[in-house]
């Protein structure tokens, strides 16, 4: 699967939207972009994932660039709440196994 | 149940006891997976279950740990003869089926070696 590329930190003001990037320049045609988060003492939660088109939840938005290289998690409006680990993950479709998380980016949501 | 639960949610042994970590999926949940979770790092892959079938083990670091998932149900990681660099928060997840790769995570068990 292909490595990932993400920031170590990231503030953010409340009620701002926040936005997280992530590099993935060896991905693969086959291979979905997979955005989990880890609240302090929680497990991940999954939030949104995509393949080539912008895709968008009650929790976040999805931005994928045309070439597949990089993508973009949005939160719209960010609340203190979610402050966390944010784990991009590239996964080939269909296939079997495990994720593999790297570090992740810490966001810290300010007041 | 609702989601993946976990237990305990805290563990504390002695070096050179042995532990045994629950993990109850969510029902109907094909794949179940163990992850650990060390202080400050990301998730790291331990053993991989669909149904009752162990299909990848390779992230286990050494024979003292061992899973079994008997009924293709409730899973149980097994840790002999702790050692201090076992301590760490374990994660269990579950996923419904091929496909997609949506896990859904337990709140983890923290064990902590003394």
């Amino acid at each position: 699967d292909a490595k990932t590329t993400q920031p170590t930190s990231m503030d953010c003001a409340e009620g701002r939207a926040a936005n997280l990037p992530c590099n993935h320049s060896t991905i693969s045609g086959n291979e979905y972009v997979y955005w989990y988060r880890q609240i302090h003492s929680q497990g991940p939660q999954y939030i949104i994932h995509g393949l080539k088109n912008n895709e968008t939840n009650e929790m976040a938005s999805l931005i994928i660039t045309e070439d597949r290289k990089s993508s973009t998690l949005i939160l719209p409006h960010a609340t203190l709440r979610d402050t966390a680990v944010y784990y991009c993950i590239v996964r080939a479709g269909g296939s079997q196994g495990n994720l593999i998380f790297g570090k992740g980016t810490k966001l810290s949501v300010k007041p | 149940g609702a989601g993946v639960s976990q237990s305990p949610r805290y563990k504390v042994a002695k070096r050179g006891q042995d532990v045994a970590l629950r993990c109850d999926p969510i029902s109907g949940h094909v794949s179940l997976f163990w992850y650990q979770q060390a202080l400050g790092q990301g998730p790291e892959f331990l053993t991989y279950f669909q149904n009752e079938a162990q299909l990848d083990k390779s992230g286990l670091p050494s024979d003292r740990f061992f899973a079994e998932r008997p009924e293709g149900s409730v899973s149980t990681l097994k840790i002999q003869r702790t050692q201090q660099e076992d301590s760490a928060v374990y994660l269990c997840a579950s996923r419904s089926g091929q496909g997609d790769f949506k896990l859904f995570f337990g709140s983890g068990t923290q064990l902590s070696v003394l």
